[in-house]
C-alpha cells in the first residue's frame, strides 16, 4: 500500500513564526497536494504539484507557499504564520485517480 | 462552476440501523465519484470509487454506492451500521480540467454518529 507520512501529527507555532510542513510518499507518485479542513468548509487545496520542482496554486494558497526538490517530499511552507491558519493541514498524492492521505497536522498558531 | 452538495451536514442513527448519505454533483461530461471516510484526528481513508462500468459500487466496511447518472447522485448507503462507523464522510468528484487534467471537487462531509 501507499503511505504518505505527514512528519508532525500536532505543532504549535507562534504568529511571525516560519513554520514547515512536510510530506513523504513512497510509491514514486507524480502528483502531491497539500490541503487545509476547516470545521463547515471542508477540505480547501491550498497547492499542488505534478512533478519535481513543479507548483501550480490551488483555491487558497495565499500566505502559504510550497517546495519539492525531489518527488517523494513536498513540503508546505507558512512565511510567516499567523493565527487564521490555524487548522489541519492535510497532504495527498496521486497516481491515476486514486488520492492517499496522510494522517494530518493539526497546527495550532498563538 | 463544479460542485458537490453532501446534503445533511450531520445523521444521527442507532447501531443496527441501516444508513443513506446523499451526494449531489453538479452535470459533467466525464466524472469519478469518491466516498472518504475520516475517523477522528486521522486523514482520510479511501472508502469505495466508481471510474466506469456497473452503477452499483462496494466498498470496505459493508459500504456501498450508487452512481445515477440522470439524478447526478453517488449516494453511500450500509444495510446495517456499527458504533466504529461514527466518522467523517466527504464525497469527491473528480472533473476534466483544463489542459486534460483532472480536479478534484470536495464536499463539505457529513458526520454519521452511531448511537447505542
Amino acid at each position: 500500500d501507499v503511505k504518505v507520512t505527514q512528519s508532525s501529527r500536532y505543532l504549535v507555532k507562534r504568529t511571525g513564526e516560519k513554520v514547515f510542513l512536510e510530506c513523504v510518499q513512497d510509491m514514486d507518485h507524480e502528483n502531491m497536494f497539500w490541503y487545509r479542513q476547516d470545521p463547515g468548509l471542508g477540505l480547501r487545496l491550498i497547492y499542488f504539484s505534478y512533478d519535481v520542482k513543479m507548483k501550480e496554486k490551488g483555491d487558497i494558497p495565499e500566505g502559504y507557499s510550497v517546495s519539492r526538490e525531489k518527488k517523494e517530499r513536498f513540503s508546505l511552507i507558512l512565511e510567516s504564520a499567523s493565527t487564521n491558519q490555524t487548522s489541519m493541514y492535510l497532504c495527498a498524492s496521486r497516481a491515476g485517480v486514486g488520492y492517499t492521505f496522510g494522517s494530518g497536522t493539526r497546527l495550532t498558531v498563538v | 462552476a463544479q460542485s458537490v452538495t453532501q446534503l445533511d451536514s450531520q445523521v444521527p442513527v442507532f447501531e443496527e440501523a441501516p444508513v443513506e448519505l446523499r451526494c449531489n454533483y453538479s452535470s459533467s461530461v466525464s466524472v469519478y465519484l469518491f466516498w472518504y471516510v475520516q475517523y477522528p484526528n486521522q486523514g482520510l481513508q479511501l472508502l469505495l470509487k466508481y471510474l466506469s462500468g456497473s452503477t452499483l459500487v462496494k466498498g470496505i466496511n459493508g459500504f456501498e454506492a450508487e452512481f445515477n447518472k440522470s439524478q447526478t447522485s453517488f449516494h453511500l448507503r450500509k444495510p446495517s451500521v456499527h458504533i466504529s462507523d461514527t466518522a467523517e464522510y466527504f464525497c469527491a468528484v473528480s472533473v476534466s480540467n483544463a489542459g486534460n487534467n483532472r480536479k478534484l471537487i470536495w464536499g463539505l462531509g457529513t458526520s454519521l454518529a452511531v448511537n447505542p
